[in-house]
């Protein structure tokens, strides 16, 4: 059983720029979530996407978007990169049903 | 408004002593409490998960406490290695974990020989 992916490992943008990160969930997962690390911080929740539908936003602008694929794998999408935008992006996915959340090893973004 | 709150923010422990965190919610629609262990470079890791129906629960040398009434949970680590240096979150969900997870600030734990 193979657990989640994320891609890539490290990315450096620039202010305004857009990026886009991948996720590839646990084998049989329905549900994925989206975290964003900011160093010396807990996880913050993005959003969740079960069965490709968006499932529930944290407190995150508009810029943030993502997509769930029939495969569910996942994308987070961020446009007009901001500084504080620098962090770790975690993926994260589950069967639902009160099972619990397994992580990916994140995308570390880093905005110049 | 910071929902879990998580103290300390680092802890030094000798090998073969007990590393104790505690953590503190607000929400009382709370109903699902993981423990997550994070290694630098790496994403965090379930460890240890208690839901409100149970006061205590322990997997090997991890326990959790749970207080319902005081809206606060532990994690209490027996025996601590240095291989347990690393990061602890404590979180919480609504829905038994199907909803959004709300992280602590996290603990820096060493264990010294």
């Amino acid at each position: 059983e193979t657990g989640v992916t994320q891609s890539p490992t490290h990315l450096i943008k620039t202010r305004g720029q857009q990026v886009t990160l991948r996720c590839s969930s646990q084998s049989g997962h329905n549900t994925v979530s989206w975290y964003q690390q900011a160093l010396g911080q807990g996880p913050q929740f993005i959003f969740q996407y079960y069965r490709e539908e968006e499932n529930g936003r944290g407190n995150f602008p508009p810029r943030f978007s993502g997509l769930q694929f029939p495969n569910y794998s996942s994308e987070l999408n961020v446009n007009a990169l901001e500084l504080d935008d620098s962090a770790l992006y975690l993926c994260a996915s589950s069967w639902g049903g009160g099972q619990p959340q397994h992580f990916g090893d994140g995308t570390r973004l880093s905005i110049l | 408004q910071q929902q879990v709150k998580q103290s300390p923010q680092s802890l030094i422990v000798q090998k073969g002593g007990i590393s104790i965190i505690n953590c503190a919610y607000e929400n009382t629609a709370f109903d699902y409490f993981p423990w997550y262990q994070q290694f630098p470079g790496k994403g965090p890791a379930l460890l240890i998960a208690i839901r409100p129906d149970v006061s205590e629960k322990k997997e090997g040398r991890f326990t959790i406490s749970f207080n319902k009434s005081a809206k606060q949970f532990s994690l209490h680590i027996m025996d601590s290695q240095p291989g347990d240096s690393a990061t602890y979150f404590c979180a919480a969900s609504k829905d038994f974990g199907n909803e959004k997870l709300t992280f602590g600030t996290g603990t820096r734990l060493t264990i010294i020989p």
